[in-house]
């Protein structure tokens, strides 16, 4: 199975400054990758995705990497709002996968201060 | 509904009663997922239904874990004998792909307490 990670189980930072989370994965295979955001006490929700014939994807004040040669995955947040406050996932998938069901890590939990 | 539905939100119970969790999942969405999410943790994936399939059951920690689906519709989990370890969020997702990567939409969860 898959075995994927945050670096970091906490980041803290100031709002209006840039946010960087990373994570890495193990499985070679992998070929879909998704960050989702959880709120305390919700499910979680959708920020962007990316496939493996890519290498960058931009939302709306998101920017997601992927480096497929070190296996490792981050989501760019620009201008950090006290709202991007949550705990973030890294997600990875494969054709392995039971129905391409996702591998989570644990996630990385966002404190914006003001 | 917009979106995916789970019930109860909350359920408390005494180790070794058994437990039925409920998922709707998005209309028309052909995929269903099960997860469970301990405390502090990442989400475990439990089971897949697709379709009118059997479902993969890959997932499931003990033959005290099972789930069936109605269709493409409803799906319910059952933990029978339940244990304090069983105790955390377990959460029900639906997707429109088919044999594809991508997107899995995902309900609120039912928080599960095992006293």
């Amino acid at each position: 199975g898959e075995s994927v990670g945050l670096h970091l189980p906490t980041l803290s930072v100031q709002e209006g400054d840039n946010s960087i989370i990373n994570c890495a994965y193990s499985n070679s295979a992998s070929d879909y990758f998704i960050w989702y955001k959880q709120e305390s006490g919700k499910g979680p929700q959708f920020i962007i995705d990316i496939r493996s014939n890519m290498d960058k994807r931009q939302g709306q004040r998101v920017t997601v990497l992927l480096n497929k040669t070190v296996k490792h995955l981050s989501l760019q947040i620009a201008a950090t709002q006290p709202g991007d406050s949550a705990v973030y996932f890294c997600a990875a998938n494969s054709i392995y996968d039971p129905g391409y069901a996702l591998n989570f890590g644990k996630g990385t939990s966002l404190l914006v201060t003001p | 509904g917009a979106g995916v539905s789970q019930s109860p939100s909350n359920k408390v119970t005494e180790k070794g009663k058994d437990v039925e969790l409920r998922c709707d999942p998005i209309s028309g969405h052909t995929a269903l997922y099960w997860y469970r999410q301990r405390l502090g943790q990442g989400l475990e994936f439990l089971i897949y239904f697709q379709g009118n399939s059997a479902p993969d059951k890959s997932g499931l920690p003990s033959d005290r874990f099972s789930a069936e689906r109605t269709g493409e519709s409803v799906s319910t989990l059952t933990i029978q004998r339940t244990q304090q370890e069983d105790s955390a969020v377990y959460l029900c997702a639906s997707s429109s792909r088919q044999g594809d990567t991508g997107e899995l939409f995902f309900g609120e969860g039912s928080r599960l307490t095992v006293l």
